[in-house]
């Protein structure tokens, strides 16, 4: 199974822009990058996913490597509710195989 | 609109006790997942039914049973609890298990057992 390779924790401020980055080096070409988030006490929410190309939702921005060995989730302003774990996840083989690993956790000052 | 609503929230089991977790969700959706997370891990997924009518084995099965009930509901039973399997347990469906499908997470059940 391809892996990812996340920072364990990031730290960022309120209404500032927060990049979390993620590492697949050995990403197949079938690969799909997917964000998912968990919030304390909750369970994990999808965020974003995508393929080759940068994709934009109401919620972040995941910019994409042009070789796929790494991407980007931008969260363009955060809040405080950002504060959350965020797992970036590469899904070749269905829903059903998707790995979360110990993500990163993201802390959003005042 | 619930979404993935599991039951219960909390409870707490002797070593050797039996109890069925309940998961239902009302998007309609094809795929049921139940997953295990341990503290400070991901989560890794115990079961999952693709379909009405199908359940196969995740990553860590041993100790546990599902049963898909109909469309909505997909439960998971431990027929002899073991401190082992202390954990917050997950439920989530999807349209889907495709590559682009996205996962609804319910809020999860804490299980401690002594």
């Amino acid at each position: 199974d391809a892996k990812t390779t996340q920072p364990n924790s990031m730290e960022s401020n309120e209404e500032e822009p927060v990049h979390l980055p993620c590492n697949h080096s050995t990403i197949s070409g079938t690969d799909y990058i997917h964000w998912y988030r968990q919030l304390p006490s909750q369970g994990p929410e999808y965020v974003i996913h995508g393929l080759t190309s940068n994709v934009n939702n109401r919620m972040a921005s995941l910019a994409i490597a042009e070789d796929r060995k790494s991407s980007t989730l931008i969260l363009h302003r955060a809040t405080l509710r950002d504060a959350a774990v965020y797992y970036c996840i590469l899904n070749g083989e269905g829903a059903q195989k998707l790995v979360f690993g110990q993500g990163t956790r993201l802390t959003i000052n005042p | 609109n619930a979404g993935v609503t599991q039951t219960p929230k909390f409870q707490v089991l002797k070593t050797g006790q039996s109890m069925t977790l309940q998961c239902a969700q009302d998007m309609n959706h094809n795929s049921m997942y139940w997953y295990r997370q341990d503290p400070g891990m991901g989560l890794r997924l115990i079961y999952y039914s693709a379909s009405e009518g199908t359940t196969d084995k995740g990553e860590v099965p041993n100790g546990y049973n599902v049963s898909r009930l109909n469309k909505r509901e997909f439960s998971l039973r431990l027929e002899s609890a073991a401190p082992s399997q202390t954990s917050v347990y997950f439920c989530a469906s999807s349209r889907q298990p495709t590559l682009t499908g996205e996962l609804f997470f319910g809020e999860g059940s804490r299980l401690t057992v002594l």
